[in-house]
């Protein structure tokens, strides 16, 4: 599966879109960009997921570059609860494929008032 | 909203001890993991478990763990002889299939080796 980098961190006023890039230039033409996130110490929590097309479901918007090596999620009105670590992830989904996950170190987004 | 159900949350035990870590999945899911995060850490594969046989495991995954579904409906991740370092999240996880589809995790067992 492709590396992913992302910035350590970033902070964000209550209200305002919260912006996290992620940069993936080796990703395969069959690998997925999916984006989890962990609060605190629970169990990471499925965001959204796109292939190739811009997604939007009723926690974020995920927009994947034309050449797919980078992509950005947005928290269009980011909320307190919204503080946690975000993680990229690309993967293949397929047949075949055991369906692991492989993490990196994430960006921890704060989000203050 | 159906959810992974881990027991118990937290667990404390000697070194050299034996230690159950249990999962009830998501019940018409068929692909089950195990994960773990070392305290400060990132969350690292363990181990993948499909049609009753571990179809993936990371190079932590040693002859001190294993993984059974001894049922239709629990998932267990065995350690034979904690050792110290065993300390962490253990978070367990399922999916419906592997293609084009999220994993769903459960809240962790926080476990402790005294």
């Amino acid at each position: 599966d492709a590396k992913t980098t992302q910035p350590p961190s970033m902070d964000c006023a209550e209200g305002r879109a919260a912006n996290l890039p992620c940069n993936h230039s080796t990703i395969s033409g069959n690998e997925y960009v999916y984006w989890y996130r962990q609060i605190h110490s629970q169990g990471p929590q499925y965001i959204i997921h796109g292939l190739k097309n811009n997604e939007t479901n009723e926690m974020a918007s995920l927009i994947i570059t034309e050449d797919r090596k980078s992509s950005t999620l947005i928290l269009p009105h980011a909320t307190l609860r919204d503080t946690a670590v975000y993680y990229c992830i690309v993967r293949v989904a397929g047949l075949g494929n055991t369906g692991k996950l492989i993490f990196g170190q994430g960006t921890t987004l704060q989000v203050k008032p | 909203e159906p959810e992974v159900t881990q027991t118990p949350s937290h667990q404390v035990t000697q070194m050299g001890q034996e230690v159950i870590l249990r999962c009830v999945p998501i019940s018409n899911h068929l692909y089950f993991y195990w994960y773990r995060q070392i305290l400060g850490q990132k969350v690292e594969f363990l181990v993948s478990f499909y049609n009753n046989e571990i179809s993936e495991k990371s190079e932590i995954f040693d002859d001190q763990f294993s993984v059974e579904r001894p049922d239709g409906s629990n998932f267990t991740l065995k350690i034979r002889s904690t050792k110290l370092e065993d300390s962490a999240m253990y978070f367990c996880a399922s999916r419906p299939t592997v293609t084009n589809t999220e994993a769903f995790f459960g809240q962790g067992t926080r476990l402790t080796v005294v």
